[in-house]
């Protein structure tokens, strides 16, 4: 099962670019990476997926570098209602493991 | 609406005593799994199932059992609470693994005291 390392936090404003970037050097070929977001006391929320390059979506980007062991998420122009736990999940199999995420905090 | 359920939402209860939460999806999904959270720690797969009748352990599935007996349904039984089961516990399902888009349940608030 690939480990995934991601910043703890971090802080952004109103109408900044927040990317945040989830190393997973173990990465399998067969393996995706899947970005959720998590808002207190909920359940997480499928934000994007990709296997290599570029992918995007009305909600982020993701970046995927040729090496494929680590990736970035985009999020353009936050607002505070992002603010919440990104998690990088690296997934081909059954068996899942979130980490800890990232705790992205936008302010005014 | 494509959703997920859990039952009870909040629940605390005392060691010892039996408790099952269920959880019940309406998408037809072959995969279901059950994730407990933590402070600090994320969220951990207890259980997972990836079919009726098939079901396997994730990373912590001590003192919980699940079963699959219809497709839709998986509980998720702590057949001896203790408190360190005391924990915010969240169903999922998903197409099929490696989809990549699971869909969470409301999560259950456990509280053993």
């Amino acid at each position: 099962l690939a480990k995934t390392t991601q910043p703890i936090s971090m802080d952004s404003y109103e109408g900044q670019e927040v990317n945040i970037t989830c190393s997973h050097n173990n990465i399998a070929t067969n393996d995706y990476i899947t970005w959720y977001q998590q808002f207190p006391s909920q359940g997480p929320r499928f934000i994007i997926q990709g296997y290599k390059t570029k992918v995007t979506n009305e909600v982020a980007s993701l970046f995927i570098p040729a090496d494929r062991k680590s990736s970035t998420l985009s999020l353009p122009r936050v607002s505070l209602s992002d603010t919440a736990v990104y998690y990088c999940l690296v997934e081909n199999d059954y068996k899942l493991s979130f980490g800890a995420g990232t705790t992205v905090t936008v302010r005014a | 609406e494509a959703q997920v359920t859990q039952n009870p939402r909040y629940l605390i209860t005392v060691t010892g005593k039996k408790l099952t939460v269920t959880c019940s999806q309406n998408m037809n999904h072959e995969y279901m799994s059950w994730y407990r959270q933590d402070p600090g720690l994320g969220l951990r797969q207890i259980y997972y199932s990836m079919n009726v009748e098939v079901t396997d352990k994730g990373d912590v599935p001590e003192g919980y059992k699940v079963s699959r007996k219809e497709k839709r349904n998986f509980p998720l039984i702590l057949e001896s609470p203790s408190p360190n089961q005391t924990s915010l516990y969240f169903c999922a399902s998903m197409g099929l693994a490696g989809e990549g888009t699971q869909y969470f349940g409301p999560g259950t608030r456990l509280t053993v005291l």
